[in-house]
């Protein structure tokens, strides 16, 4: 059975500091990942998704990862501001038949003036 | 462009009542669900729409009725509120099941 894990489940780093945020998966047979951020009290925000035959995506401060082989995918933030806090959850497609979400709990980011 | 508009934002309910949360979305996506979220448990999946007309149940579907009459509506019904379903309420649609999820803010609901 296919489990997404999210370490460490909060974080806090000074501001203007480069981070990475992990998620981690059993099951290397996988369809796409994505990243999505949320805020206190607001929905989901997709905010980059990477198919199976992709290694990375890329979207303005933000790098996502993708290594099926070691069950590992990482969201780089770079030049981290206080905006950026939020918490970030990763949930991923199985390949095969059963595409539903499978969602890890997420990591806390503070980002500290 | 409204996206998803999930209301009302906050609900409380006595043990036993009935009511409708609702979800709309202005993006034409085909693919619609909802989730509930939950402290410690991540989102689940309660049912979820490939296209007007078809539902199908998630993961904890147990005590919610859906419909999907229109495209743009995908109403989440809960049938007689227990405390347990107390949470937090998701929808969420998309252009294709497999792409990027589109969620509204959602619906905090408390069951006393």
């Amino acid at each position: 059975k296919q489990e997404v894990t999210q370490i460490p489940a909060a974080l806090s780093v000074p501001e203007g500091e480069n981070l990475v945020l992990n998620c981690s998966f059993t099951d290397s047979a996988i369809y796409n990942l994505q990243w999505f951020r949320q805020d206190p009290g607001k929905g989901l925000t997709s905010l980059l998704l990477i198919q199976s035959s992709q290694r990375e995506q890329t979207s303005g401060r933000l790098n996502a990862s993708l290594d099926k082989s070691s069950g590992r995918s990482t969201l780089y933030i770079a030049a981290s501001q206080p905006g950026d806090s939020a918490t970030y959850l990763c949930a991923l497609r199985n390949a095969g038949n059963n595409r539903k979400l499978i969602w890890g709990l997420g990591t806390s980011l503070a980002v500290n003036p | 462009n409204a996206g998803v508009t999930q209301t009302p934002k906050f609900q409380v309910l006595k043990t036993g009542q009935s009511m409708t949360l609702q979800c709309a979305q202005d993006m034409n996506h085909e693919y619609m669900s909802w989730y509930r979220q939950d402290p410690g448990m991540g989102l689940r999946l309660i049912h979820y729409s490939v296209g007007a007309g078809i539902t199908d149940q998630g993961e904890v579907p147990n005590g919610y009725n859906v419909s999907r009459s229109t495209t743009e509506d995908f109403p989440l019904r809960l049938l007689s509120a227990a405390p347990s379903q107390t949470s937090v309420y998701f929808c969420a649609s998309s252009l294709q099941g497999t792409g990027p999820q589109h969620f509204g803010d959602g619906t905090r609901l408390s069951i006393l």
